[in-house]
C-alpha cells in the first residue's frame, strides 16, 4: 500500500515569492493534517481536515498561508508571500476517520527553504 | 494546553549500550501516547504506541510503559545498534484531536 506522497522533496524560492506544496494521503483516510517542522524542534500542526472540512486551522497564520483539500482526498498547502522565517520542513500526515487516538502516518516532508 | 518534553539531545552511546530517552507529559483526559523516529533523510514514522494507562509499547527491540502516576512514556532498548541512530519524537493524541510532539532527541550509536 502506498504511503503519503509528498511533492516537491525540495524547494528553494526566494522571500515575498509565492509557494506551494502537496499532499496524497494513503487512500480511505479521510483526515489530513499539515505539520510544520523548524529546524531541531518537532512539528507543529498548521491546518487539520477531516474529509473536505478545515476542524482545526487555529495555528495557521492565515495572512500569508493557505490550504485547500479538494474532493476531500489530495491536498496543497500555499505560501504567499514567502518569509525567511517560513523555512522549514513541511509534513503531511493522515489517519483514518474516526480512529480515535492512533496513530498518523507521516510523508517525507517537503524541505523549503527562503533565501 | 497538551505537550510533550523531552529529555535534551544529542544521545551518544556505545554499540550495545543501554538506552534511555526521557519522555513525559501534560494533558486532560486520557491521551494516547507515541514514540516516532525520524532516520537521516527519511520522514516520521511510527516506533510503537500505547493507548492506556500500564500499557506496553514494543518494537525493534524498543519499548515503551505507559505510567499515567507520573505521566511518564520513557523509551528503552537494552541494546542499541548503529542502525538505531536517528531522532527520536515522544507524541501525545487526545480525543482524535491533532497530535502534540516534543522537541525530538537526536540519538547518535558509534561502533
Amino acid at each position: 500500500e502506498a504511503g503519503v506522497v509528498q511533492s516537491p522533496r525540495y524547494k528553494i524560492i526566494e522571500k515575498k515569492q509565492p509557494v506551494a506544496f502537496w499532499c496524497n494521503p494513503i487512500s480511505g483516510h479521510n483526515t489530513l493534517y499539515w505539520y510544520r517542522q523548524n529546524l531541531g524542534q518537532g512539528p507543529e500542526l498548521l491546518i487539520r481536515y477531516e474529509n473536505e472540512e478545515a476542524v482545526d486551522d487555529s495555528q495557521l497564520p492565515k495572512d500569508r498561508f493557505s490550504a485547500e483539500r479538494l474532493k476531500g482526498v489530495d491536498s496543497t498547502l500555499k505560501i504567499q508571500p514567502a518569509e525567511l522565517g517560513d523555512s522549514a520542513v513541511y509534513l503531511c500526515a493522515s489517519s483514518p476517520q474516526g480512529a480515535g487516538n492512533t496513530e498518523a502516518f507521516f510523508g517525507q516532508g517537503t524541505r523549503l527553504t527562503v533565501v | 494546553g497538551d505537550s510533550v518534553t523531552q529529555m535534551e539531545g544529542p544521545v551518544t552511546l556505545s554499540e550495545e549500550a543501554f538506552l534511555t530517552i526521557n519522555c513525559t507529559y501534560t494533558a486532560t483526559g486520557y491521551p494516547s501516547l507515541f514514540w516516532y523516529v525520524q532516520y537521516p533523510g527519511e520522514g516520521l514514522q511510527l516506533l510503537l504506541k500505547a493507548t492506556k494507562a500500564d500499557d506496553k509499547g514494543s518494537n525493534k527491540g524498543f519499548e515503551a510503559t505507559y505510567r499515567k502516576e507520573t505521566t511518564s512514556f520513557h523509551l528503552e532498548k537494552g541494546s542499541v545498534q548503529v542502525s538505531d541512530s536517528a531522532v527520536y519524537f515522544c507524541a501525545l493524541r487526545r480525543d482524535g484531536n491533532k497530535l502534540v510532539f516534543g522537541a525530538g532527541t537526536i540519538l547518535r550509536v558509534k561502533s
